[in-house]
């Protein structure tokens, strides 16, 4: 059972271009955290939230954990063709000693 | 200082061989994680350790599938027998208590 849904899967835009990723869950998380994959490699870590409307800001990127910490949301600004790459939230499953599932992922293209 | 450390890169092997994956943890983290990736199903926990002790391997497909870690710096992953549905990237991660996940550049297998 997959906890974590994201949308949208895919995302083209140009260069430039504002957009919006969300990760989804009926289940309450403790923290959440987002990840960006590029081909080849592995996730890497770029932010985690813990507190239930919690904004945090990374240059252009801007993370938001929902109220009911239920939800997340990933905001790029002006767009790079750096920023391309697949983007996973990911939480703690409760029940397990630091078990952590991925949400469905957004892969997003940012075309020059 | 050097990542996690997989070997390797990339694996192709005919249905009925055994297949075994290794992977090096960052120096001084004491969890280790494999990870499966795959287009259908995308990031799926396999199995983790805390302290070299496999704590949850309920995400271990099936007996095909064992998993080892005999020390602190090193952990395998055998498949025996391989079938093609195994083909995916495996990921290896590791993390210091229940702080963030650092992953290897992972294995692509392809079995024929």
């Amino acid at each position: 059972t997959q906890l974590l849904e994201q949308s949208p899967q895919f995302l083209s835009i140009q260069e430039g271009e504002n957009l919006t990723v969300y990760c989804n869950s009926s289940s309450v998380f403790s923290s959440l955290q987002w990840y960006r994959q590029e081909p080849g490699e592995g996730p890497v870590l770029l932010v985690t939230v813990v507190t239930g409307g919690e904004v945090k800001k990374l240059k252009r990127l801007t993370f938001q954990f929902g109220d009911a910490r239920k939800d997340s949301s990933l905001h790029i600004t002006a767009a790079q063709p750096g920023d391309t790459g697949l983007y996973l939230c990911a939480g703690p499953i409760s029940g397990g000693y630091q078990k952590v599932t991925f949400g469905t992922g957004t892969k997003l293209q940012v075309i020059p | 200082d050097a990542g996690v450390i997989q070997s390797p890169r990339h694996e192709v092997t005919e249905m009925g061989q055994e297949v075994t994956l290794r992977c090096k943890p960052i120096s001084g983290h004491n969890s280790l994680f494999w990870y499966r990736q795959t287009m259908m199903r995308g990031l799926e926990l396999l199995i983790y350790f805390n302290n070299n002790v496999p704590i949850d391997d309920s995400g271990m497909p099936e007996d095909r599938f064992s998993a080892k870690m005999p020390n602190a710096s090193f952990s395998t992953l055998k498949i025996q027998p391989s079938e093609p549905r195994d083909s995916a990237v495996y990921f290896c991660a590791s993390s210091f208590g229940q702080r963030n996940l650092y992953f290897g550049p992972g294995t692509r297998l392809t079995v024929l």
